[in-house]
């Protein structure tokens, strides 16, 4: 079943400017997580958001939660070239220890 | 990557032959993972296990079986009965703050 669901499929910048990225779901959840996945490559976690959590920053990265609009964002700053890769989000249930995945974000940064 | 390691990283099948992946941490977590993900798409659960000896079905574990035996090792089998088993495949693992960590996965296809 597909919990996430991000916004936009693709999205195209130039060095330098933000990046933003939306992640909607439909069901209660205990966190929201981020990844980054370069092609062909396994994925990196990026960050976690606990639910009771409403913002949270890493470096150039900064995630907010509104869970009564059961949506999240990501946003990095000051984007690179080494920043192209795809972004998922992935939902962890309230009980258990599954994720379910969006199916991501395709991020491409211009030099 | 971190301490997880997946082999082979490119793996063909003939039809009707069965296939095991092999997923191998040194991270000493419990927890452990395997996803399907077929091209621009996101990460799809086969089977998980939470602890050695116990595995659970994912949401597409039809075709596919795991075993648990060790802390260690997670392989997973693809059977001749996984009509379409042409995708990439990742296992992760996972410490008890929630984050997953992913090996560089195993590309496998059928001839």
């Amino acid at each position: 079943s597909q919990q996430g669901e991000e916004d936009p499929q693709a999205l195209s910048i130039q060095e330098g400017e933000n990046a933003t990225m939306n992640c909607s779901y439909k069901t209660s959840i205990n966190n929201l997580q981020w990844y980054r996945q370069n092609s062909g490559r396994g994925l990196v976690h990026l960050i976690l958001i606990r639910s009771n959590e409403r913002e949270k920053h890493s470096g150039r990265l900064r995630v907010t939660l509104d869970t009564s609009k059961k949506s999240s964002s990501l946003l990095i700053t000051a984007s690179r070239a080494a920043d192209t890769a795809s972004y998922f989000c992935a939902t962890g249930e309230t009980s258990g220890s599954r994720l379910t995945f969006g199916e991501g974000t395709q991020l491409t940064v211009n030099p | 990557d971190g301490g997880i390691t997946q082999s082979p990283k490119y793996l063909f099948r003939k039809e009707g032959q069965n296939v095991t992946l092999s997923c191998e941490q040194n991270l000493n977590h419990d927890a452990m993972y395997w996803y399907r993900q077929d091209p621009g798409q996101g990460l799809r659960l086969i089977y998980y296990s939470q602890i050695v000896n116990d595995f659970q079905k994912g949401d597409i574990a039809e075709g596919y079986s795991v075993s648990r035996e060790k802390k260690e090792s997670f392989p997973l089998t693809v059977t001749s009965a996984q009509k379409n088993p042409t995708a990439f495949y990742l296992c992760a693992s996972r410490p008890d703050w929630g984050g997953q960590f992913f090996g560089p996965g195993t590309r496998l296809t059928v001839l």
